[in-house]
This record gives structure tokens, C-alpha cells and sequence, in this order.
């Protein structure tokens, strides 16, 4: 099946431990990016990568970490920086092409919780 | 990207249309007005997007006024299913290439 992939669904933390969040796609898009959700609020973007080697940093990135070395996966790295951790982070991809023309496509979401 | 406003909460009886509105009366030209959805603990989901014109696919209808400052998406026959936070998000950031801005939504319940 094609789609996005995210693991783990649950992962704890602790205090000063750096973890990686796994997000694989299988769609062939060049886009990818990642949110966090805490409850009852939308979605922030962390980070955002429209080609491989290449990413941006969204609206909250202080504290995280990506890398995009192929297309296909796009990690993100909670890093001991970052505070208040403890949230539900969503990946998303999109084929980016024209203005409008484009969706995001998200994964299941991996809940982060700090130990 | 324009600012949206949208109902905290919305109930519908099952069977019946859903009418979910959305304001945006500081869009701009190039911006689109997009919907997407988020069942409690899944990632959201894409549901209908248009600039100008009223678009309709197989999951509902986006129903857009002249002036383009509010817009109704509509989920023709509601089910228990459809219970779920819609977004509506409006944006020319590439469609999303450089991410979309997500409010806190309208939580939709389906009334059996």
C-alpha cells in the first residue's frame, strides 16, 4: 500500500535524552514536513523540506533536528533542548508542485511522552 | 497567510448535511481556501480545497462567496464516521509546499 509511515506510535522520553521520530513515505513526493499537536490545539509546523539535502525551519523548530538525505524519509529529532517535548508530532508530504494544486498527505503520528 | 474563523463546535443529526462555515475576510487573491479533517488521535486528512469556484468531490462540497471572505464546506449525508475537528486553512504557500497553518478547527459531532 502506498502512504506514510510513522514509528513509533508511542515513544517516551527522558529528561535530557535526545530521541528520533521515523517517517518514511512510499508516494514519491518531494515534499515532506513535520507538526506538533498538543491537546486540543492545531497543528505548528516544526520543519519543512521541499527537496532532499535541502529543509527549512518552520514555526517552532527551536530544539529539533531533521536531515533529508533521501526522499523517500524525513527523521525528526527531539533533542534535550527542547523543554516541553511532550506532544503528538504528525508527518506530512505532498508532491509540490504548483500553487494550489498540491495536498499534504499525513501519517498516523508517533505521541511522544516525557518520562 | 489570511486568518480563518470557525465554530468551536457543531452537532448534526445523522443522514442530514453538515454545513460547517469558515470565515476569511482578509484572504487575498492568490489564496486558496483548504479543508481537512482530524479523527481524535489520527493524522488529518485531506478533504476538498478551491480558489473561486464551488468545488465538489466524493467527499463533499466547498461552497465559496463571490467576495471570497467566507466559505460552507458541506458533507452531504453526515455519518457517525464524519465525527471528526475540521480545519479550514487558507493559503498560497505553494499548496502547502512550505506547510500549512492549522487553527483549532470545528469539532463536528454526528448525533445518531
Amino acid at each position: 500500500d502506498g502512504g506514510i509511515t510513522q514509528s513509533p506510535k508511542y515513544l517516551f522520553r527522558k529528561e535530557g535524552q535526545n530521541v528520533t521520530l521515523s517517517c518514511e513515505q512510499n508516494l514519491n513526493h518531494d515534499a515532506m514536513y513535520w507538526y506538533r499537536q498538543d491537546p486540543g490545539q492545531g497543528l505548528r509546523l516544526i520543519y519543512y523540506s521541499q527537496i532532499v539535502n535541502d529543509f527549512q525551519k518552520g514555526d517552532i523548530a527551536e530544539g529539533y533536528s531533521v536531515s533529508r538525505e533521501k526522499k523517500e524519509s524525513f527523521p525528526l529529532t527531539v533533542t534535550s533542548a527542547q523543554k516541553n517535548p511532550t506532544a503528538f508530532y504528525l508527518c506530512a508530504s505532498s508532491i509540490n508542485r504548483l500553487a494550489g494544486k498540491e495536498t499534504q498527505y499525513f501519517g498516523p503520528g508517533t505521541r511522544l511522552l516525557v518520562l | 497567510d489570511a486568518k480563518t474563523t470557525q465554530p468551536t463546535s457543531m452537532d448534526c443529526a445523522e443522514g442530514r448535511a453538515a454545513n460547517l462555515p469558515c470565515n476569511h475576510s482578509t484572504i487575498s487573491g492568490n489564496e486558496y481556501v483548504y479543508w481537512y479533517r482530524q479523527i481524535h488521535s489520527q493524522g488529518p486528512q485531506y478533504i476538498i480545497h478551491g480558489l473561486k469556484n464551488n468545488e465538489t468531490n466524493e467527499m463533499a462540497s466547498l461552497i465559496i462567496t463571490e467576495d471570497r471572505k467566507s466559505s460552507t464546506l458541506i458533507l452531504p449525508h453526515a455519518t457517525l464516521r464524519d465525527t471528526a475537528v475540521y480545519y479550514c486553512i487558507v493559503s498560497n504557500r505553494g499548496g502547502g509546499a512550505d506547510g500549512l497553518t492549522f487553527g483549532k478547527g470545528t469539532h463536528l459531532i454526528i448525533q445518531p
